[in-house]
């Protein structure tokens, strides 16, 4: 089967950083996203990655180990804004896109 | 650009009863996406569209049925609503299916069904 794991919660404080692990097991690799997604609103893009190595886009870097079917988000300088869930999701062999179940963070002050 | 529109945006039914969920996008998108969430979980691929008048089904197809007569639109129809059916409901959409393009996402629908 396909699988996606990701913690279900974590819990950090503002200003700090976090890392938000996400492990994936799929039929074949094609990219992986992490999209953003406030309580009760729509998922919306973070970052997608492709090949092995990190990419930084401000606060926000992702990381991918293709031989390890892991990647990681990377949240610096933590802002109330950024308590929400953050889903990886995968693209398979056959441009499926399979979701993880999310990761809830909590920014506490 | 509105992006990604759905109607409603709640809606409680009773079993057995049947509605329509809208979703429209003025992106001139071909590949047009409807997915359910249910809470703690991650989305779960309902039907897909690669163009106008096509359509396939995803990973949970059952109680479910679409159309896509026109680019824009792409309404999600459920008949003889069960409790299992309750969920939040988001139509999404992207430029191609390469899979490595961005989905942009509806609101969502929060559907119960009592």
């Amino acid at each position: 089967g396909q699988n996606i794991d990701q913690p279900t919660e974590m819990t950090a404080t503002e200003g700090a950083i976090v890392q938000i692990n996400c492990t994936y097991q799929t039929s074949g690799f094609n990219g992986l996203f992490w999209y953003q997604q406030h309580a009760g609103e729509a998922p919306t893009f973070l970052s997608y990655n492709v090949l092995d190595g990190l990419e930084e886009k401000g606060r926000f870097s992702s990381f991918l180990s293709r031989s390890k079917g892991y990647s990681y988000l990377l949240l610096k300088e933590l802002q109330m804004k950024d308590s929400a869930s953050y889903l990886c999701a995968v693209i398979n062999s056959n441009y499926q896109l399979i979701w993880g179940a999310g990761t809830k963070l909590i920014i506490k002050p | 650009n509105a992006g990604v529109t759905q109607t409603p945006k709640f809606r409680i039914l009773k079993i057995g009863q049947s509605m329509t969920l809208q979703c429209t996008q003025d992106m001139n998108h071909n590949y047009m996406y409807w997915y359910r969430q249910d809470p703690g979980m991650g989305l779960k691929l309902i039907y897909y569209s690669v163009g106008a008048g096509i359509t396939d089904k995803g990973e949970v197809p059952n109680g479910y049925n679409v159309s896509r007569s026109t680019t824009e639109d792409f309404p999600l129809r459920l008949e003889l609503a069960a409790p299992s059916q309750t969920s939040v409901y988001f139509c999404a959409s992207t430029i191609s299916d390469s899979g490595t393009d961005t989905q942009y996402f509806g609101p969502g629908t929060r559907l119960t069904v009592l």
